[in-house]
């Protein structure tokens, strides 16, 4: 069936480096993408979002990548620091349908002091 | 200015009991979602509420589960004779928009324990 997944469950990397975390979709239709962040204990909460007539977004330590030729989402973060430690979800949403969004599995983002 | 507010943050419940969850949406949204986590998985769509109307409840259990979203007062999920396969973390959403391509504002989220 049709769904978006993550390709690592974990990810360690040292802080002040940069991350990078991958998602990989296959609807085809999905055309808004975002990434949430979640730490241990609370809800979701939003990082940034991209639509389908995009390939890049920027926001504060946080880029969003988007290849729709390969059906491939990544989200990168600059200096990587410990407050970044959380589980990263990326979740897609079909134009046209409403607003419901799926989501990946989820990766653990772990932070090296 | 309050977020998405969610009660109770922790439910524990006996096999065959109910379990009602209540969620309050941002002020001024009239859309809410309800998802479901699973230990070590990723969310997943429940229902999709607009003020006295279900939307879409296309991942809601055909048995037991029931979503309602009144005119006045929160967002509630009931689930009636729980299981053990219900203890999971209920997560509600809102946004001021139905449509595709809308944040949506979670809240912190109910965690179901069914002993």
């Amino acid at each position: 069936g049709e769904s978006v997944g993550l390709h690592l469950p974990t990810l360690s990397v040292q802080e002040g480096d940069n991350s990078i975390i991958n998602c990989a979709y296959s609807n085809s239709a999905s055309d808004y993408f975002i990434w949430y962040k979640q730490e241990s204990g609370k809800g979701p909460q939003f990082i940034i979002d991209i639509r389908s007539n995009m390939d890049k977004r920027q926001g504060q330590r946080v880029t969003v990548l988007l290849n729709k030729t390969v059906k491939h989402l990544s989200l990168q973060i600059a200096a990587t620091q410990p407050g970044d430690s959380a589980v990263y979800f990326c979740a897609e949403n079909v134009s046209g349908a409403n607003s419901k969004l799926t989501f990946g599995k989820g990766i653990t983002l772990s932070v090296r002091p | 200015n309050a977020g998405v507010m969610q009660n109770p943050r922790h439910l524990v419940r006996r096999r065959g009991q109910e379990a009602r969850l209540r969620c309050s949406p941002v002020k001024g949204h009239s859309h809410v979602y309800w998802y479901r986590q699973l230990p070590e998985e990723g969310l997943k769509f429940m229902v999709y509420l607009q003020k006295e109307n279900i939307i879409d409840e296309s991942g809601m259990p055909k048995e037991r589960f029931s979503a309602e979203f009144p005119k006045e007062g929160p967002s509630i999920l009931r689930i009636q004779q729980v299981v053990r396969g219900d203890s999971a973390a209920y997560f509600c959403a809102s946004s001021p928009s139905g449509r595709a391509g809308n944040e949506q504002y979670f809240g912190p989220g109910t965690r179901l324990t069914v002993t």
